[in-house]
């Protein structure tokens, strides 16, 4: 059974250019979510969706987006990148609407110059 | 809002030293409590969840409890592969699709 699946995994930018991460979770998962990871602020989430609808979101700007398609992949975009835009992103999906357990995918690395 | 502390940030173990990790939370009406095991470069892998205060769940040499503030994850006689990050988790009734994470405690287990 495959796993979440991320890309890019590595990407690098520069402030003010944007970027799109792609998600596509686990056959069958219809619940995608996408968390931030940085050394200093650990954890944070970012947005939730379940069935192309976006259920919750977490305290970020507005340059930070997001989508869900039919097919339950998901997507993620920001714009007008700033240095503390780099970070490990995480994506996890799981089964059902209040399904708990989150499966993650490794990540994508931004790192922003 | 809801908040988790977990602590300590680091622990270093000899090989065979048992241990217990500690995560204290707030939250308004707990659906769950999770526990998730992080290697460098991964993502985090889920380990436990846990519902309601006194419940218990063990998979080798790891055991994580539940009170109605805190859990802690127990690591009797570890060994260096257990050597991670682990990460608590908690989702409430009143945050649909969200999980709260703590900072973590980095384990290392020395042979």
């Amino acid at each position: 059974k495959a796993g979440v699946t991320q890309t890019p995994r590595y990407l690098i930018k520069t402030r003010g250019q944007q970027v799109t991460l792609s998600c596509s979770p686990i056959s069958g998962h219809r619940s995608v979510s996408w968390y931030q990871q940085t050394p200093g602020q650990g954890l944070q989430f970012l947005f939730e969706y379940f069935s192309e609808t976006q259920r919750n979101k977490g305290n970020f700007p507005g340059r930070f987006s997001g989508r869900q398609f039919s097919n339950s992949r998901s997507e993620m975009n920001v714009s007008t990148l700033e240095l503390g835009d780099s970070a490990l992103y995480l994506c996890a999906s799981s089964l059902g609407q209040e399904a708990n357990v989150l499966t993650f995918g490794a990540g994508s690395r931004l790192t922003v110059l | 809002e809801d908040q988790v502390t977990q602590s300590p940030e680091a622990l270093r173990l000899q090989e065979g030293e048992s241990s217990s990790l500690n995560c204290s939370y707030t939250v308004s009406g707990l659906r769950g409590l999770f526990w998730y095991r992080q290697d460098p470069g991964k993502g985090p892998e889920f380990l436990f969840t846990l519902y309601s205060a006194g419940e218990e769940k063990e998979k080798e040499r790891l055991k994580a409890t539940l009170t109605k503030k805190e859990s802690f994850l127990h690591i009797t006689a570890p060994k260096p592969e257990d050597s991670a990050t682990y990460l608590c988790a908690v989702r409430s009734y009143t945050n649909a699709g969200k999980s709260t994470f703590g900072d973590g405690t980095t384990l290392t287990v020395k042979p």
